[in-house]
């Protein structure tokens, strides 16, 4: 059974920093893109990043909102993907989600997301 | 960015209705669109890929259709658990956009 289970989450104020994690299980992490979306309270779905795997040198893309600030890392030895946040915006609260990606006709499609873990960026 | 433009944005509706959700992109994406199913505090779950392929363990009485920009989700025969958020997304260019949802609720 496919697993993500992301961690790090939590109270930070204007100008922090975070760190989150997704602990992935049940499939081979290592052949998959992976991706961030995150969800800001009561609002829909952004997409944030995107990891590629070690057939595309682990190559990132971002949202133009995070671009800079956010980096995206995966550690293949640890099953883990990364979001380092950085210099974090009132507006980068939200619960941020970990999914997989699988490949269909040049393009990969989220099938399996962890539940979330909620930033939250005030003073 | 490509715009996702979902309608309606909310809509109510009964047991076994047939319900059909509409999402235009501003400029064309081929079938490179996703469904998504959202249900409070959860996470978003994949219905449909590549804009008319079922995933596996979906019910079959989703469907999607469409290609280059516009695209419908159709729940044929709604069911109690089928109220939900729904969401669509293009993959087709970068960023990875998704549309503002659409709202099932019960009549």
């Amino acid at each position: 059974e496919v697993q993500l289970v992301e961690s790090g989450g939590g109270l930070v104020q204007p100008g922090g920093s975070l760190r989150l994690s997704c602990a992935a299980s049940g499939f081979t992490f290592s052949d998959h893109y992976m991706e961030w979306v995150r969800q800001a309270p009561g609002k829909g779905l952004e997409w944030v990043g995107r990891s590629r795997n070690k057939t595309r040198s682990y190559t990132t893309e971002y949202a133009a909102s995070v671009k800079g600030r956010f980096t995206i890392s995966r550690d293949d030895s640890k099953n883990s993907l990364y979001l380092q946040m950085n210099s974090l915006k009132t507006e980068d609260t939200a619960v941020y989600y970990c999914t997989r990606s699988f490949y269909v006709n040049t393009v990969f499609y989220s099938d399996s997301w962890g539940q979330g873990t909620l930033v939250t960026v005030s003073s | 960015d490509i715009q996702l433009t979902q309608s309606p944005s909310f809509l109510s509706a009964s047991v076994g209705d047939r319900v059909t959700i509409t999402c235009r992109a501003s400029q064309g994406i081929s079938s490179y669109l996703a469904w998504y199913q959202q249900k409070p505090g959860k996470a978003p779950k994949l219905l449909i890929y590549a804009a008319s392929t079922l995933q596996s363990g979906v019910p079959s009485r989703f469907s999607g259709s469409g290609s280059g920009t516009e695209f419908t989700l159709t729940i044929s025969s709604l069911q109690p658990e089928d109220f939900a958020t729904y969401y669509c997304q293009q993959l087709n260019y970068y960023a990875l956009t998704f549309g503002g949802g659409t709202k099932v609720e019960i009549k």
